[in-house]
């Protein structure tokens, strides 16, 4: 089975603290995303990255960044987190490159993070 | 542009009710469609999908059919479990893109 693990399910984090929420997947996959949740908007993307050291910005990139210096590693930042920043954070990964016609994505199971 | 619409929740059923929860899409080109289900403090799950129009994806009991002359992919279940109870998002893949576009979710709760 593919995982995808995400190293902390429950933060809770200062306004203006530096955060890393840490993605690990163990298949080997191309391609790795950040997505967050939040009620009423469903889930919205980040940051997606096709390779080592690459990185696209999704819908909603600012005030966040991204790190991918392992293929297996995917790392969102924030760099002076803020209370809008409380939200559920998504972290997904798939195989292949494109065309991704029918290509699954694999989630992890969430990090919650509170910021105060 | 590319948008997924599904309708808002809670659906609220009792147990081996009949379950439809709608979506609708707007995409240019030939996507893909999936829905994605996520339980109590998961994250999401796949739970099937269709690639091309007319196509019917399953997957435990839930079923959707790829109509393109009416952009929908609905969900349905003939007879809805309590363990059923989750939140269902309906995503879109645009072709040849990396960027899967969800809809807001719809909350299920089934009660026995």
């Amino acid at each position: 089975d593919v995982k995808v693990t995400q190293s902390s399910r429950y933060l809770v984090k200062r306004t203006g603290e530096k955060v890393f929420l840490e993605c690990v997947q163990d298949m080997d996959h191309e391609n790795m995303f950040w997505y967050r949740q939040d009620p009423g908007l469903g889930l919205r993307l980040i940051y997606f990255s096709y390779d080592v050291k690459m990185k696209e910005k999704g819908d909603i990139p600012e005030g966040y960044s991204v790190s991918r210096e392992k293929k297996e590693r995917f790392s969102l930042i924030l760099e002076s987190a803020s209370t809008n920043q409380t939200s559920m954070y998504l972290c997904a990964s798939r195989p292949g490159r494109a065309p991704f016609s029918g290509n699954t994505i694999y989630f992890g199971e969430g990090s919650w993070l509170t910021v105060v | 542009g590319n948008s997924v619409t599904q309708m808002e929740g809670p659906v609220t059923l009792s147990e081996e009710a009949f379950l439809t929860i709608n979506c609708t899409y707007t995409a240019t080109g030939y996507p893909s469609l999936f829905w994605y289900v996520q339980y109590p403090g998961e994250g999401l799950q796949l739970l099937l999908k269709a690639t091309k129009a007319d196509d019917k994806g399953s997957n435990k009991g839930f079923e959707a059919t790829y109509r393109k002359e009416t952009t929908s992919f609905h969900l349905e279940k003939g007879s809805v479990q309590v363990s059923d109870s989750a939140v269902y998002f309906c995503a879109l893949l645009p072709y040849n893109t990396d960027k899967l576009i969800f809809g807001t979710g719809t909350r299920l709760q089934v009660f026995p």
